[in-house]
């Protein structure tokens, strides 16, 4: 299994949208409508910020969203703040209990 | 609140076997709703599923991993370990054991994570 592709970085100014992108397979995002989104703080354990796609934990803020196209998923951050500087990261379900990640986007608050 | 918490050696010889356990407090493993995994992240890199395992024993592992890696459960100490066998410099990397939710197969909890090098 391959890792999904996402470009390496994504930068925008405080107030603007950023869409970071993530692209699988017919066998991973394409098929299961399991992808994840992970925010990363240097230093820090990562932290869920998106499930099934499109679904927001409990405590993350609504300008987190998910969607997904064919075999690639993308992950918009509305009304950018400086504290939304970090790396992101996407993964999918593979199918037989396999799991693919991405390698990473660092997002930098202009 | 559900803790994770890796531990073992931080310096593993080439060759041998890296070996660690994560034990999770504040809930019980043995929960039918969750899947207990390991993920590593080499040094100023991106993130790698290395595999998961079920209460029950059931385990599943990276394809790329998969001839080196063996996890195991242990329900009554609530603790979760990993073996990878053969180490070289490039499984460098800081580990994290985490859950997963069997519904949303989300990683939902993280441990803190432990960084093990491999160097002679």
């Amino acid at each position: 299994q391959s890792a999904l592709t996402q470009p390496p970085s994504a930068s925008g100014s405080p107030g603007q949208s950023v869409t970071i992108s993530c692209t699988g397979t017919s066998g991973d995002i394409g098929y299961y409508n399991y992808v994840s989104w992970y925010q990363q703080h240097p230093g820090k354990a990562p932290k869920l910020m998106i499930y099934e796609v499109s679904q927001r934990p409990s405590g993350v803020p609504d300008r987190f969203s998910g969607s997904k196209s064919g075999n690639t998923a993308s992950l918009t951050v509305s009304g950018l703040q400086a504290e939304d500087e970090a790396d992101y990261y996407c993964t999918s379900y593979a199918g037989s209990n396999n799991f693919v990640f991405g390698g990473g986007t660092k997002l930098t608050v202009l | 609140q559900l803790q994770l918490q890796e531990s073992g050696p931080g310096l593993v010889k080439p060759s041998e076997t890296l070996s660690l356990t994560c034990t999770v407090s504040g809930g019980s493993i043995s929960s039918s709703s969750y899947y207990w995994g390991w993920i590593r992240q080499p040094p100023g890199k991106g993130l790698e599923w290395i595999g998961s395992i079920y209460y029950s024993g059931s385990a599943y592992c990276n394809p790329s991993l998969k001839s080196r890696v063996t996890i195991f459960v242990d329900t009554f100490k609530n603790q979760f370990s990993l073996k990878l066998t053969s180490v070289t410099a490039a499984d460098t990397a800081l580990y994290y054991c985490a859950r997963r939710d069997r519904t949303t197969v989300s990683i939902d909890y993280w441990g803190q994570g432990t960084l093990v090098t491999v160097s002679s």
